[in-house]
Parts: structure tokens; sequence; C-alpha cells
């Protein structure tokens, strides 16, 4: 069954550094989305990207993250300069469609936890 | 703005029991979709089950399904048989119709007893 890749799965990184997470989402899928997971806390919204361009950001996405796609088959996000808090565990998800069922069913990566020291 | 609330931090059941596992959202569309998603140790997101807001009969997928109670704005999940595998953290999740973002609430640790 097709999946959600992501590497790497964990990264330790220093603050002020830049990090790029990578994602392959499922092939045909046309909408990518990137969440993250602090430890003990929800999981939040970062982005969502469509048609090669963000089609939604939430206020957490400042200008510190970039997404692209660089080819046919990576999702990445950059983060510039790292800061503490943003350790945690991100997520990138995809989904086939809009508008039916499993068309709006995003499925998710196995996360790289992100450490930032 | 939409909002998920998991009011069971933690449940427990033991294995071979029955456990139900609550969810309420707040919105003012009427056409959206709700999930359950499992999270193991792995912290892998897993999609358990998807409900559409259009559809009256309550989804089931094998051992799991939904008690979607629309007015109510309420989208329980029901566990039948639990196994040890089926120890996780479990989230509930809203996204409207052509939405974007999927909205999590909080989540439940559910605990299960041999």
């Amino acid at each position: 069954e097709p999946e959600v890749t992501q590497t790497p799965s964990h990264q330790v990184t220093q603050m002020g550094q830049e990090v790029i997470l990578r994602c392959v989402p499922i092939s045909n899928h046309l909408y990518f989305y990137w969440y993250r997971q602090i430890l003990g806390q929800k999981v939040e919204f970062l982005v969502s990207f469509y048609n090669n361009e963000i089609s939604e950001k939430s206020e957490i996405f400042d200008d510190q993250f970039s997404v692209e796609r660089p080819d046919g088959s990576n999702f990445t996000l950059k983060i510039r300069s790292t800061k503490l808090e943003d350790s945690a565990m991100y997520f990138c998800a995809s989904k086939p469609g809009q508008g039916a069922g499993v068309q709006e069913t995003q499925y998710f990566g196995p996360g790289t936890r992100l450490l930032v020291l | 703005a939409q909002t998920v609330t998991q009011s069971q931090p933690e449940m427990s059941v033991q294995e071979a029991e029955t456990v139900t596992l609550s969810c309420t959202y707040d919105t003012s569309e009427s056409d959206y979709y709700l999930f359950w998603y499992k999270q193991p140790p792995s912290r892998q997101m897993i999609l358990v089950i998807r409900q559409e807001a259009y559809k009256q009969q309550n989804a089931t997928e094998n051992r799991f399904s939904v008690n979607f109670q629309k007015a109510a704005k309420s989208f329980s999940l029901k566990i039948s048989d639990s196994q040890l595998g089926d120890a996780a953290m479990y989230f509930c999740a809203y996204v409207m119709e052509y939405g974007n973002k999927l909205v999590f609430g909080a989540g439940t640790i559910l605990r299960v007893k041999s």
C-alpha cells in the first residue's frame, strides 16, 4: 500500500542552524501538508501546498519557514534559523484531491523528530 | 474558528472489552469530515476511521465504529474487543469540506490491560 515517507527520522541541530525536512507524498496525491507536534501537545497545522504554491498557512508558519516541491516527488520544509521552541515532531501529510470521502483524507508520514540544542 | 474537544485525557479498558472515546467539535459549516487517528508510542499518525458529515450512517472499520451525532456535534469512537495493540493516543480531527487544515483535539491516551 502506498505511504508517505519522511527523512530523516531524527535530526539534532544547533540553535540558529538551518534544517531541511524531506517528505515523499503518495504519488498521484495533489495536496500536501506540514504539521507539527510539540511533545505532549496537540498536532498543529503549519502549511498546505497545492499546485506549486502555498494555499494556507498558520500563524506559526512565519518567515523562518518555507516549503518547496523541488521535483515531482519530494516536498520539503525548511526552517531557516532554528530556535529551541522549534523542537517538535514534524509530520508531512498528503491527500488525493478534494470534495468527496476518500479525497478528503490526509495520510500522514511517520514524522521527523527535530531537536534543537 | 473550528475547535475539537476531547474531554477524556486518559482511558483504560480491559483486553477484549469495549471502550468509547468522546469527541465534540464546534463549527458553523454544514459539510465537513471527521476523523480518528491513532498515535502509538512510535508517534506515527495512523488513520483509524473517517466520517462524512453528509452521511447519516455511522462509519465502521472492523472493530472500530463511530457514533456521529451531527446536531449535538459529537463524534465518539467505539473500540470493540480491545487488543493490547490498541494502546495508543487517539486524536479526533475535523476538516471542513474543501478546507485545508485538519483541526485536532488534545488526544486521549488509551491503556489496555491484560
